[in-house]
């Protein structure tokens, strides 16, 4: 089955500590998006990368760090910069440019890590 | 810059009552896709549909319903005899048709439907 899967769902870190939290698709998308959701509130977006070996920043990347080395692998880390890391942290994947145009930008989430901070 | 609102943060029905969520965006691009997404208790999101800026038609899905409309920057979403199963929080989300694509996010109606 195809799908994006992220590991682990709940985890617990203590201050002052960095943390990865892992994020595989094997829908052959080139493009891969990290985004944060706090209670109450919409998904934002941390970090996001359109093809292997290139990422960009998103609306809050600060505190955070990616790396983009294979296709299906898009690992986030949580540093001890990040001041309120407690969140609900979603991946997700799209086709990209080079998809389908009826399909490019639609994309695909992971079931979700849930962060706290001890 | 891009910004999606939902106005209504929570609504509560009764089994079978018909049921509208709000969804006003802002862009500037001419080129731009809409969606909606169910976030379930399980926190997953669940795709509903996309809309590219250029198709207005609405659409019709089993009990989901979606209305389209450019000249008030709206898109919402109707459910029509509601069922306990869609209790959710319902998100509409914007993305832009050139640059990063990544996705604009309102900030969610949950909806509670009761037995």
């Amino acid at each position: 089955d195809g799908g994006i899967t992220q590991s682990p769902k709940y985890l617990f870190r203590k201050e002052g500590q960095n943390v990865t939290l892992s994020c595989e698709q094997n829908l052959n998308h080139d493009a891969m998006y990290w985004y944060r959701q706090d209670p109450g509130q919409g998904l934002r977006l941390i970090y996001y990368s359109q093809i292997v070996n290139d990422f960009q920043k998103g609306d809050i990347a600060e505190g955070y760090s990616v790396s983009r080395e294979k296709k299906e692998s898009f690992p986030l880390t949580v540093t001890s910069a990040q001041k309120n890391p407690t969140a609900f942290y979603l991946c997700a994947s799209s086709p990209g440019l080079a998809g389908r145009a009826s399909l490019r930008d639609e994309q695909f989430f992971g079931p979700g890590t849930r962060l706290t901070v001890l | 810059a891009q910004k999606v609102t939902q106005a209504q943060t929570e609504i509560s029905v009764v089994e079978k009552e018909d049921v509208t969520l709000d969804c006003v965006y802002e862009t500037r691009d001419t080129t731009y896709y809409l969606f909606w997404y169910k976030q379930p208790p399980s926190g997953e999101l669940v795709f509903l549909i996309r809309r590219n800026s250029f198709d207005e038609q609405n659409e019709i899905s089993g009990r989901y319903s979606w209305n389209f409309q450019k000249s008030t920057s709206s898109f919402n979403f109707t459910i029509t005899a509601s069922q306990v199963v869609d209790s959710a929080v319902y998100f509409c989300a914007l993305s832009e048709g050139t640059g990063r694509r990544a996705l604009t996010f309102g900030s969610g109606t949950r909806l509670q439907v009761q037995p």
